[in-house]
């Protein structure tokens, strides 16, 4: 079974300047995650998309950040523009429902602003 | 809200020690309690988890109990391995609906020979 895809794996820009992530989940799971963690915590959830819709997105930064999931499948999250506080690992997660499920994890995009 | 608290670390142990990380949490009704690891450059792996009161987790040789009474769900492994050094992080997820995952800070655990 293929896990989730996410990339790039890295990503230097400048601040100001704009910059997208892309993820590919886990095939047949419904809800799709994107968290944030910055260096020495825990991921903080941005946005939970439950197929195209949108079911949580409180802790998005909307003045800066958008995320689709077109078709309920891959998902895009961009930053525009990017401060030097976006500088964290962006993660993608996919699960299928039920509570008691795990969620599984991409790599991450390492995201660097300078 | 919901929350997760871990104990704060690094950690470094010697091989063959004996490791407890502890976690406690905070939240309505029942949740499902995780434990992750992320190794050095790779993504977050499950370790174990537990869904219901008193269930154990185990895997790897790691173990965690989820006890309702003290809110806590601690991580336990008899004999380290330097293999083992990564980051920890215990979660929570609430049974109502399709919440999403909620994150301690994490501990990192380092193991040396």
């Amino acid at each position: 079974e293929a896990g989730v895809a996410q990339s790039p794996r890295y990503k230097i820009i400048e601040k100001r300047q704009s910059v997208a992530f892309w993820c590919n989940p886990i095939s047949g799971h419904a809800t799709l995650y994107w968290y944030q963690q910055i260096l020495g915590q825990g991921p903080k959830l941005l946005i939970q998309f439950q197929n195209n819709g949108v079911v949580d997105d409180s802790q998005l930064p909307k003045d800066r950040f958008s995320a689709e999931r077109l078709k309920g499948v891959d998902s895009t999250l961009k930053i525009q523009p990017a401060k030097l506080e976006d500088s964290a690992v962006y993660l993608c997660a996919s699960s299928s429902q039920g509570g008691g499920t795990e969620a599984f994890f991409g790599q991450g995009t390492r995201l660097t602003v300078v | 809200g919901d929350s997760v608290t871990q104990m704060e670390g690094p950690v470094t142990l010697s091989e063959e020690a004996f490791l407890t990380i502890n976690c406690t949490y905070t939240a309505t009704g029942y949740p499902s309690l995780f434990w992750y690891v992320q190794y050095p450059g790779e993504g977050l792996q499950l370790l174990l988890k537990a869904t219901k009161a008193d269930d154990k987790g185990s895997n790897k040789g790691f173990e965690a109990t989820y006890r309702k009474e003290t809110t806590s769900f601690h991580l336990e492994k008899g004999s380290v391995q330097v293999s083992d050094s990564a980051v920890y992080f215990c979660a929570l997820r609430g049974n109502s609906g399709n919440t999403p995952l909620v994150f301690g800070k994490g501990t990192r655990l380092s193991v040396i020979a």
